[in-house]
């Protein structure tokens, strides 16, 4: 079992503050998705990358996804409450194209 | 309106008592996944089927069961539900040619007694 570990678990920051989030892994993924997910509701696909050391922006979130393919990263600049969430990655690997893992997750409170 | 549909939302029942949770899509997708969500584990993949009669295991697969008779329906089922199963489930699918895009459904929160 391939397994992504998600850093911090646990995230609370005022509004304006910027954040890192870290998903890694010992494994190689042949991509990765970034989700959210609001209480009550399913996940939300934000973004996937799949180049190694690929970037991509929306709006005020920056994905990075490491050379090697075994990690990523979740940037947000200037968060609002807006952003207050559960964060997710997910990574299916390069042999099999129905699994797919998900780290544990990144909760975020954005004060106002 | 494309979506992925899951019944039921709620579901209170007892050890051992037979149960399906039922999943639909109607985009047409080939990919269709149940995964688990439990405090500080994430989501795990369940079982999952890459199309019609198609199915495999995914990380926790242990006391569930899944068919996939149709490309629109992939039911959960728990033949002999334990409180260990207790859990909210959420169905997802996805195209074959973006297998990435996953389509999550609204939830089912289980609770065995």
């Amino acid at each position: 079992t391939q397994l992504l570990e998600q850093s911090p678990q646990f995230l609370s920051i005022q509004e304006g503050e910027n954040l890192t989030v870290y998903c890694n892994s010992s494994s190689v993924f042949s991509s990765l998705q970034w989700y959210r997910q609001e209480p009550g509701e399913g996940p939300v696909l934000l973004v996937t990358v799949v180049t190694g050391g690929e970037v991509k922006k929306l709006k005020r979130l920056t994905f990075q996804f490491g050379d090697a393919r075994k990690d990523s990263s979740l940037h947000i600049t200037a968060a609002q409450p807006g952003d207050t969430g559960l964060y997710l990655c997910a990574g299916r690997p390069p042999s099999n194209a129905g699994k797919s893992t998900f780290g544990d997750g990144t909760t975020l409170t954005v004060k106002p | 309106e494309a979506q992925v549909t899951q019944n039921p939302r709620y579901l209170i029942t007892v050890t051992g008592k037979k149960l399906t949770v039922t999943c639909s899509q109607n985009m047409n997708h080939e990919y269709m996944s149940w995964y688990r969500q439990d405090p500080g584990l994430g989501l795990r993949q369940i079982y999952y089927s890459m199309n019609v009669e198609v199915t495999d295991k995914g990380d926790v697969p242990e006391g569930y069961k899944v068919s996939r008779k149709e490309k629109r329906n992939f039911p959960l089922i728990l033949e002999s539900p334990s409180p260990n199963q207790t859990s909210l489930y959420f169905c997802a699918s996805s195209f074959r040619g973006n297998r990435n895009i996953q389509y999550f459904g609204a939830g089912t929160r289980l609770s065995v007694l």
